[in-house]
């Protein structure tokens, strides 16, 4: 079945330790693909999009995400988080053959001071 | 403020109630979207509507209903034959379809 994969649940770091969060999908052809966050107790929040052009995508936040469209990824990426990035990450797709975004199952940051 | 606002907050239902979630935006966006969060299972999608008038089902449309009279609401009504209701459930609107959704505060619907 076409879907997103995110495969980390829960990832555990200290402050100022890298982060890099996966995410797979298996859709073929054209899509949009986007990070959204969700701190506690706050509304789902984009962090970045990814629509075409330069595959190297830079949000707010210190955030960055690679497409890999040979690896059908769109990793997320932080050179180093802050204590105030736990939260919750989805990664969701856009695609022509679908009525609205398809999201992961989420991975659940906790940056530890 | 531009936004998506969702109400109540917390709902809590008595088995074999009717309960209808609120969603309103002043985005002026066409497509509208219903969300169910359960832990560990990411987001999946309910309902959605294109325009006013009309809507369709998601993935799991079963047990829910809604209307899309004007632009701005796009009421969810979980009704007694949802198996599970209790999750949070998130509004969403967007420009167009597959591009950025912008999302309410959520409701948190619990079955006492």
């Amino acid at each position: 079945a076409q879907s997103v994969s995110q495969h980390n649940h829960h990832v555990i770091l200290s402050e100022a330790a890298s982060l890099e969060l996966g995410c797979n999908y298996s859709y073929g052809g054209t899509v949009n693909l986007f990070w959204y966050v969700q701190y506690p107790g706050q509304h789902l929040q984009l962090l970045l999009k990814y629509f075409s052009g330069d595959p190297l995508v830079k949000g707010i936040k210190g955030f960055e995400a690679e497409f890999i469209k040979s690896k059908f990824s769109f990793n997320l990426r932080k050179p180093s988080v802050q204590w105030s990035d736990t939260a919750e990450y989805f990664c969701a797709v856009g695609h022509t053959g679908r009525r609205a975004l398809t999201f992961g199952s989420g991975t659940r940051l906790q940056v530890q001071p | 403020d531009g936004g998506i606002t969702q109400s109540p907050k917390y709902l809590f239902r008595k088995e074999g109630q009717n309960v209808t979630l609120s969603c309103e935006q002043n985005l002026n966006h066409d497509a509208m979207y219903w969300y169910r969060q359960d832990p560990g299972q990411g987001l999946r999608l309910i309902y959605y509507s294109q325009i006013v008038n009309d809507f369709q089902k998601g993935d799991i449309a079963e047990g829910y209903s809604v209307s899309r009279e004007k632009k701005e609401s796009f009421p969810l009504t979980v009704t007694s034959a949802q198996k599970n209701p209790t999750a949070f459930y998130l509004c969403a609107s967007s420009s167009t379809r597959n591009t950025e959704a912008f999302f309410g505060q959520g409701t948190r619907l619990t079955v006492v």
